[in-house]
C-alpha cells in the first residue's frame, strides 16, 4: 500500500520562508511531486523529484531524500499570492505507475 | 494550446440518478487520469486511460466507471448515485502513460452536488 502524510494547515507571514513537509511510504518509489491549488482552481505542476537531493526553482525549491521517505517544499519571499493548498504525490510502479496524492496543506500567507 | 477542458462545469444531481462527465485532453496527449476530490480525502485517482485502454484503476465501486475515445477524449460515468459521491472530479492529462515528469495538466473540475 502507500501512505502520504503532510500537515493539514500551515501559516505564515509576508516575505518569511516557510517548509511543508512530506513523508511517504511505498514499495515502488518513482518519483515525488509537488503542486500547487488555488481555492476553485485546478491543481498546477511545481516540482519534480526522483533523486535524493534539492531542486530550485525561482522562489521554490523542492528536496527529496529516498532512505527516509521524506521530502518537503521550501517557499522563499513568501507572497500573499501563495496562500493555497500544496499537494505531495508520489509515483508507485507497484501501483502500475498512478501518481497517489497526499491530503494537501492549506497556506495561509497573512500580511 | 488549449489546456484541459471538462464538462460540464457545475451540475446537480438526484439519489438513483447517473451522471456522465466528459474530459478533452490537451492536444498531443494521450492519458487521461480521473480524480475525485472532497474535503475530507483530498485527491483520490479513479483510473487512467491511455490508447483507448484502462491502465490503473483506483478503488471505487464497480459503479464508477469510464472510457477514451480515439481522440483520447474522456468520459466517466457515475451510476446510481449515493450523497457522498458529491465531489470535484478532475480530469488530467499527460504526454503518455506513466510519464516520468509526474506533470499531469488538470482540468478545472466538473463539481457534482447529488441531493
Amino acid at each position: 500500500g502507500q501512505n502520504i502524510d503532510q500537515p493539514t494547515e500551515m501559516t505564515a507571514t509576508e516575505g518569511a520562508i516557510v517548509q511543508i513537509n512530506c513523508t511517504y511510504q511505498t514499495s515502488g518509489f518513482n518519483g515525488l511531486f509537488w503542486y500547487q491549488q488555488h481555492a476553485g482552481e485546478a491543481p498546477t505542476f511545481l516540482s519534480y523529484n526522483v533523486l535524493d537531493g534539492l531542486e530550485e526553482k525561482g522562489r521554490f525549491s523542492s528536496f527529496l531524500s529516498r532512505s527516509k521517505g521524506y521530502s518537503y517544499l521550501l517557499l522563499k519571499e513568501l507572497q500573499m499570492k501563495d496562500s493555497a493548498s500544496y499537494l505531495c504525490a508520489v509515483r508507485d510502479f507497484s501501483q502500475g505507475g498512478k501518481l497517489i496524492f497526499g491530503q494537501g496543506t492549506e497556506l495561509s500567507v497573512k500580511p | 494550446k488549449a489546456g484541459v477542458t471538462q464538462t460540464p462545469r457545475y451540475l446537480i444531481k438526484t439519489r438513483g440518478q447517473q451522471v456522465t462527465l466528459s474530459c478533452s485532453p490537451i492536444s498531443g496527449h494521450r492519458s487521461v487520469s480521473w480524480y475525485q476530490q472532497t474535503p475530507g480525502q483530498g485527491l483520490q485517482f479513479l483510473f487512467e486511460y491511455f490508447s483507448e485502454t484502462q491502465r490503473n484503476k483506483g478503488n471505487f465501486p464497480g459503479r464508477f466507471s469510464g472510457r477514451q475515445f480515439s481522440n483520447s477524449r474522456s468520459e466517466m460515468n457515475v451510476s446510481t448515485l449515493e450523497l457522498g459521491d458529491s465531489a470535484l472530479y478532475l480530469c488530467a492529462s499527460s504526454l503518455a502513460s506513466g510519464d516520468n515528469t509526474g506533470e499531469l495538466f488538470f482540468g478545472e473540475g466538473s463539481r457534482l452536488t447529488v441531493l
